[in-house]
């Protein structure tokens, strides 16, 4: 166990539609980073948080959104979705200290997009 | 961050050790190798990272080369279970948190009995 918790663990939706996928990380991280893992992708970094404030961005579409809550959650919001959106999304948590520190993953979220 | 080049895949006998390489010879001076695995399409587990010593913990070993250019992860006893795709990953800091992981192809180990 990590100590990184993702829900849900599936999620079914049809196309168009808006799901938020929810992050709590190990007590005490202040960064939160967002992958998504395709098939034909592998693990595709998309957005990173550190207490609060977005701090780097990678492969996200505009269609999605992420926040940091103050208690340190994240929440990734994807909205109008389309069949390609259909993966495995991974939070990662990690101390975000200027040492050299490891993240550590959640199990994920199975998005399945009909 | 330096990029790496992995082998894609490996097997190894069970019992045996698992040598794992990677080449990042843009490195620079303040990144670290960090290694990763994904037992399918389970979260990613960090195994285990370094600057330029060799480190050890209760999983593997990484031996980096003096000039930095590559490094190693060693699986001393390899068993079934340590079947995974293994990411090598050089990753910069900076004064406010770790920069973001970013995951190659990675190797893929199978471990056979």
């Amino acid at each position: 166990d990590s100590g990184v918790t993702q829900t849900p663990k599936h999620l079914i939706t049809a196309t168009g539609q808006r799901v938020t996928l929810r992050c709590s990380p190990r007590s005490g991280d202040l960064s939160v980073y967002w992958y998504q893992q395709s098939l034909d992708q592998g693990l595709q970094f998309l957005i990173h948080y550190y207490n609060g404030e977005e701090r780097a961005k990678g492969n996200i579409l505009e269609r999605f959104s992420a926040q940091q809550f103050p208690d340190l959650h994240s929440e990734l919001n994807l909205s109008s979705l389309e069949l390609g959106d259909s993966a495995l999304y991974f939070c990662a948590s990690s101390e975000g200290g200027i040492g050299g520190t490891e993240a550590f993953f959640g199990q994920g979220t199975r998005l399945t997009v009909v | 961050d330096a990029k790496t080049t992995q082998p894609p895949s490996m097997d190894c006998a069970e019992g045996r050790a698992a040598n794992l390489p990677c080449n990042h010879s843009t490195i620079s001076g303040n990144e670290y190798v960090y290694w990763y695995r994904q037992i399918h399409s389970q979260g990613p587990q960090y195994i285990i990272h370094g600057l330029k010593n060799n480190e050890t913990n209760e999983m593997a070993s990484l031996i980096i080369t003096e000039d930095r250019k590559s490094s190693t992860l060693i699986l001393p006893h390899a068993t079934l279970r340590d079947t995974a795709v293994y990411y090598c990953i050089v990753r910069g800091k900076w004064n406010s948190g770790n920069t973001p992981l970013v995951f190659g192809k990675g190797t893929r180990l199978s471990v056979i009995a």
